[in-house]
């Protein structure tokens, strides 16, 4: 199995960007999703394959990759941007690993 | 459009066994995977494994490949998991999800199916 880290928590007001990073020795071979999460109700996919983007997500949401740390970046932070966040990848051994997940509050 | 529709809430005692359905609509199963994801409360995803729908092949998470099993009913459009030797700890809620075969991420979620094992 292997590890992938994220913070926590990240606080950022209204219109501001957030910067959710998640890190790991697999991150550098294979690609990362993120997933957004609300109270209740089921992961919904932002970002595949480090920084492509599913229809229908607003285009605030955008991934990169720099070495072995991925980071979901989200411009103009709305209210409705309240959730939390996993990485998740998977390995050459085809097993997959979620984050620990980032909550994002909005001030 | 694309939907997955599991099964309802379900009560164990420790020790037993439950099954969870998942129903794909909107596409053709055999063409994409499906994964199986438990998330107790307050934690994060747990990868249970998945099943190659057009095979019937399985991968499983070494923390549960002695107690959990992956079957599908390809006429049903149907993916199917159960985890035997149910305790307290699995108290959690079960979600499909579909991959691509040549992807590793998962577009597509079902509702999730909550779990409650207590005596």
């Amino acid at each position: 199995s292997y590890e992938l880290a994220q913070p926590p928590s990240v606080s950022v007001s209204p219109g501001q960007t957030a910067a959710i990073t998640c890190s790991g020795d697999a991150l550098a071979k294979q690609y990362t999703s993120w997933y957004q999460q609300k109270p209740g109700q089921a992961p919904i996919l932002v970002i595949f394959r480090d920084n492509e983007r599913p229809s229908g997500i607003p285009a605030r949401f955008s991934g990169s990759i720099s070495g072995t740390t991925v980071t979901l970046t989200i411009a103009d932070v709305q209210a409705e941007d309240e959730a939390h966040y996993y990485c998740q990848t998977a390995d050459r051994s085809a097993t997959w690993a979620f984050g620990g997940g980032t909550v994002l509050t909005v001030l | 459009q694309v939907q997955l529709v599991q099964s309802g809430a379900e009560v164990r005692k420790p020790g037993a066994s439950v099954k969870v359905s998942c129903k794909a609509l909107g596409y053709t199963f055999a063409s994409y995977a499906i994964h199986w994801v438990r998330q107790a409360p307050g934690q994060r995803p747990e990868w249970l494994g998945w099943i190659n729908t057009a095979t019937g092949s399985t991968k499983f998470s070494e923390k549960f490949q002695d107690r959990v099993t992956f079957s599908r009913d390809t006429s049903a459009s149907t993916a199917y998991m159960e985890l035997s030797s149910l305790r307290s700890e699995d108290t959690a809620v079960f979600y499909c999800a579909r991959c691509d075969y040549s992807r590793g991420h998962f577009d597509y979620w079902g509702q999730g199916s909550r779990v409650t094992v207590s005596s």
